[in-house]
């Protein structure tokens, strides 16, 4: 167990459709990273948070969003989603500094209809 | 931009067998370089990490890796695999200025019993 908790753990929904996956750092963590595997694309850096700021983007799609709240829990927003979506969505969290290691949780398996 | 290659995609070796699994990257600048191990239905897991010093890292699980820096390689090594080693190994880099861990394609290493 990592620490980090990611729910749901699985998810289905339609073409078109939202969701929100959710994260919670490990206690004391500050920095938030959600990161998408797929098999075509193999494990993609999106976004990350620092202590409620966004701080790096990756290849994220516009149509995907997210947020860290004041207790440093994150959300990951998916909208008009697509087939191509489907994928497994892992967050992770760590201290300050590139140098710190992150802690992955069990990740959010999407698969969209 | 950064990119990490790992050559093998499937390594099927027999318990007690060496493993060998190669790394390169591509970035101009000073990298920190990570090995995680994703097991069967788990989460990612921290093999072992370089930041300085002496090129060869010794992680858990009796791993280790070697850096070379003048063929910009992180080889992961282990000299006798178990069959619990089963599961996908990927190589990621981040540059010292950012957090954001740039994956590798991951390698699948299946050790028959």
């Amino acid at each position: 167990d990592s620490g980090v908790t990611q729910t749901p753990k699985h998810l289905i929904t339609a073409t078109g459709q939202r969701v929100t996956l959710r994260c919670s750092p490990r206690s004391g963590d500050l920095s938030v990273y959600w990161y998408q595997q797929s098999l075509d694309q193999g494990l993609q850096f999106l976004i990350q948070y620092y202590n409620g700021e966004e701080r790096a983007k990756g290849n994220i799609l516009e149509r995907f969003s997210a947020q860290q709240f004041p207790d440093l829990h994150s959300e990951l927003n998916l909208s008009s989603l697509e087939l191509g979506d489907s994928a497994l969505y892992f967050c992770a969290s760590s201290g300050m500094g590139a140098r710190e290691t992150q802690y992955f949780g069990p990740g959010t398996r999407l698969l969209v209809l | 931009a950064q990119s990490v290659s790992q050559h093998n995609h499937h390594v099927i070796l027999s318990e007690a067998a060496s493993l060998e699994l190669g790394c390169n990257y591509s970035y101009g600048g000073t990298v920190n370089l990570f090995w995680y191990v994703q097991y069967p239905g788990q989460h990612l897991q921290l093999l072992l990490k370089y930041f300085s010093g002496d090129p060869l890292v010794k992680g858990i699980k009796g791993f280790e890796a070697e850096f070379i820096k003048s063929k910009f390689s992180f080889n992961l090594r282990k000299p006798s695999v178990q069959w619990s080693d089963t599961a996908e190994y990927f190589c990621a880099v981040n540059a010292p200025h950012t957090g954001k861990l740039i994956f590798g394609q991951g390698t699948t290493l299946q050790v028959k019993p």
